[in-house]
This record gives structure tokens, C-alpha cells and sequence, in this order.
């Protein structure tokens, strides 16, 4: 199976910089996605990580270390539009060979003024 | 334009009265995959299909059917559905290669009474 922990809740202010952490376990490893979701919509693709490393767009970069079933999405120049829920997702291998797609529960992110 | 399409967006029903959810890409994926969004617990997934008459179940997949005869169409049947199926839906597809980029439908917010 895959599991997925990633904090509930953080805040942060205007213009900072603020990383949301994501621990998983899985039987087989493909890669990291990251998602965001505003309030009432829909989720949307924001980075994917299938290497160790730092992937960077933007104002958003996203970090792997698959020695340490880790990864981190760091958001910098904080807007206020950046409030939404981030869910972090595994790639991982099921028992017939196809792949599944596992969601964390979500960090919500309020961005203060 | 690239989307993927869900119908309806609100749906109220009474327990036991077969439903269908309809879902629709244009992008020609070879993947797609159904979410219940339910608060607190984030995106779990239901039933998924790696290409025409291939599908696998997902994490809860207890009380719902899919169906891919078609590669552009993934419906979701719900045969007799109950209060606890109560959520809001998100039908997603993606092209395999393309780094877990889901691409996700509007929803549908079903409510079983």
C-alpha cells in the first residue's frame, strides 16, 4: 500500500517563503507530484519530481529525496492568491504492474497580510 | 481547448436509485481515474484504467463501477447508492510520460439522501 503524511495547516504571511513537507511510504516508487486546490475547485498539476533533487517554476520549486521518502514544496513571494490546499501524490506500483496515483490528505495554506 | 469534462456538476439523489456520473477527455490519455474528495481525508481513488477495457481498483472502490469502453469516456455508476457515498467527485485523466500530470474535471457534488 502508500501512505502519504503532510501537516494540515499552515500559515504564513505576505511575501515570505514557506515549504510544505510530505513524508510517504510505497511499495515501488515512480515520483512526487504536487497539486493545488482553491477553495470549490478543482486540483491542479503544479510540479513533479521523479529524481532527487530541486525542481524549480517559478515562484514554486519542489524537492525529492527518495533515500529519505521525502519531499518538500517551497513556495516563495507569498501572494495572497497562493491560499488554497496542497496535496502532495505518490506514484507508486500495484500488484498487476500498472501504477496508481495516491493522495496526501492536504496542508491548507492561509497567506496573512 | 484540453479539458476534461464531468456531468453533472450537482447531483441530489435517494439511496438506492442508480446514477451515473459521466466523464470525458479530449486530449486522448490513455489514463483516467476517479477521486472522492470527502473533508479531512483529501483525495482517494476509486477505480482507475490504464487504456480501453483495462480498468483496477483504487482505494475505495466498494459500492461504485466503472466502466472504459471508449478511450475518450470513464463513466462512474453508482447501482444503488447510499448516504455514505455522499461527496464531491473529480474524474481526472493523464498521458503516461508525462510525469503524473493529472489533468482534473470540475466535479460533481453528489448528495445521497
Amino acid at each position: 500500500g502508500q501512505s502519504l503524511e503532510q501537516p494540515s495547516e499552515v500559515t504564513a504571511v505576505e511575501g515570505a517563503i514557506v515549504q510544505i513537507n510530505c513524508t510517504y511510504q510505497t511499495s515501488g516508487f515512480y515520483g512526487l507530484s504536487w497539486y493545488q486546490q482553491h477553495d470549490g475547485g478543482a486540483p491542479t498539476f503544479l510540479s513533479y519530481n521523479a529524481l532527487d533533487g530541486l525542481e524549480e517554476t517559478g515562484r514554486f520549486s519542489s524537492f525529492l529525496s527518495r533515500s529519505d521518502s521525502y519531499g518538500y514544496l517551497l513556495l516563495q513571494e507569498l501572494q495572497m492568491k497562493d491560499s488554497a490546499s496542497y496535496f502532495c501524490a505518490v506514484r507508486g506500483v500495484s500488484g498487476a504492474g500498472s501504477y496508481q496515483l495516491t493522495f496526501g490528505k492536504g496542508t491548507k495554506l492561509s497567506v496573512i497580510p | 481547448e484540453a479539458q476534461v469534462t464531468q456531468n453533472p456538476r450537482y447531483l441530489i439523489t435517494v439511496t438506492g436509485k442508480k446514477l451515473t456520473v459521466t466523464c470525458s477527455q479530449n486530449m486522448n490519455h490513455e489514463y483516467m481515474s476517479w477521486y472522492r474528495q470527502d473533508p479531512g481525508l483529501g483525495l482517494r481513488q476509486i477505480y482507475y484504467s490504464m487504456n480501453v477495457e483495462v480498468t483496477d481498483k483504487g482505494d475505495v472502490p466498494e459500492g461504485y463501477k466503472v466502466s472504459r469502453k471508449e478511450k475518450r469516456n470513464f463513466p462512474l455508476i453508482l447501482e444503488s447508492p447510499s448516504p455514505n457515498q455522499t461527496s464531491l467527485y473529480f474524474c481526472a485523466s493523464s498521458q503516461p510520460g508525462q510525469g503524473g500530470k493529472l489533468f482534473f474535471g470540475s466535479g460533481t457534488q453528489l448528495s445521497v439522501l
